[in-house]
């Protein structure tokens, strides 16, 4: 099975709005409304930021949100900060009942 | 507070066996599965396996089964990722992680680093 696609690095100005895309296929993202999202600060564990698609765990910020439409869902970060500046994964259950993660995006705050 | 608590680093040599640990602090062990991710350095996330502990259903990755074993003892809250035969591609950080449905990962480890060089 392939990681699912994500662009290798994605970044913006303090502020502004950026969204990083998590391209699967009908046997993973395509099929199930269950896309997360994990952020990995520099040194760290990744943590949960987002799972079913669209939801937030307690604690998150409401500047992350999620999305999805056909085989290929999104993460978006509004009102960047320098505090977001890290790696992104994406996830997906498949048709054969792995998870798959995506390839990881570096955001850089500008 | 959920806590999963990591056993440490590990040196070894192709061909040893390891097994690593992980305790589940702060919340009822049996009702979440537990498991583990792999990242090897400078790369990305890759899940292994997840175990249940009130049945101990497994499941694995298609890239991991025959390769590691999963376990838990949910006497001691404790989930174990274990090599019969190391590798040197086996050197890595290993997560330790919560799922409430198999689906996602609610809580991280702080992460076990593997070494296997000769």
């Amino acid at each position: 099975q392939s990681a699912l696609t994500q662009p290798a690095s994605v970044s913006g100005s303090p502020g502004q709005s950026i969204t990083v895309s998590c391209a699967g296929t009908s046997n993973d993202v395509g099929s199930f409304d269950y896309v997360s999202w994990y952020q990995q600060l520099p040194g760290k564990a990744p943590r949960l930021i987002i799972y079913d698609v669209n939801n937030r765990p307690s604690g998150v910020s409401n500047r992350f949100s999620g999305s999805k439409s056909g085989n290929t869902a999104s993460l978006a970060i509004s009102g960047l900060q320098s505090e977001d500046e890290a790696d992104y994964y994406c996830s997906s259950l498949t048709t054969t009942t792995t998870l798959l993660f995506g390839t990881g995006t570096k955001v850089t705050v500008l | 507070e959920v806590q999963l608590a990591q056993s440490g680093a590990e040196l070894k040599k192709p061909g040893e066996s390891l097994k690593i640990s992980c305790k589940g602090h702060g919340y009822k062990f049996t009702n979440y599965w537990i498991g583990w991710v792999r990242q090897m350095s400078g790369k990305g996330l890759e899940w292994m396996a997840l175990v249940h502990p009130g049945d101990s259903d497994t499941r694995y990755s298609p890239s991991s089964e025959g390769h590691v074993t999963i376990s838990v003892d949910k006497s001691i809250t404790t989930a174990f990722l274990q090599w019969r035969s190391l590798k040197a591609s086996d050197t890595a950080m290993y997560f330790c992680v919560r799922s409430p449905t198999t689906i996602y990962f609610d809580a991280w480890g702080q992460g076990s680093l593997v070494t296997v060089s000769s």
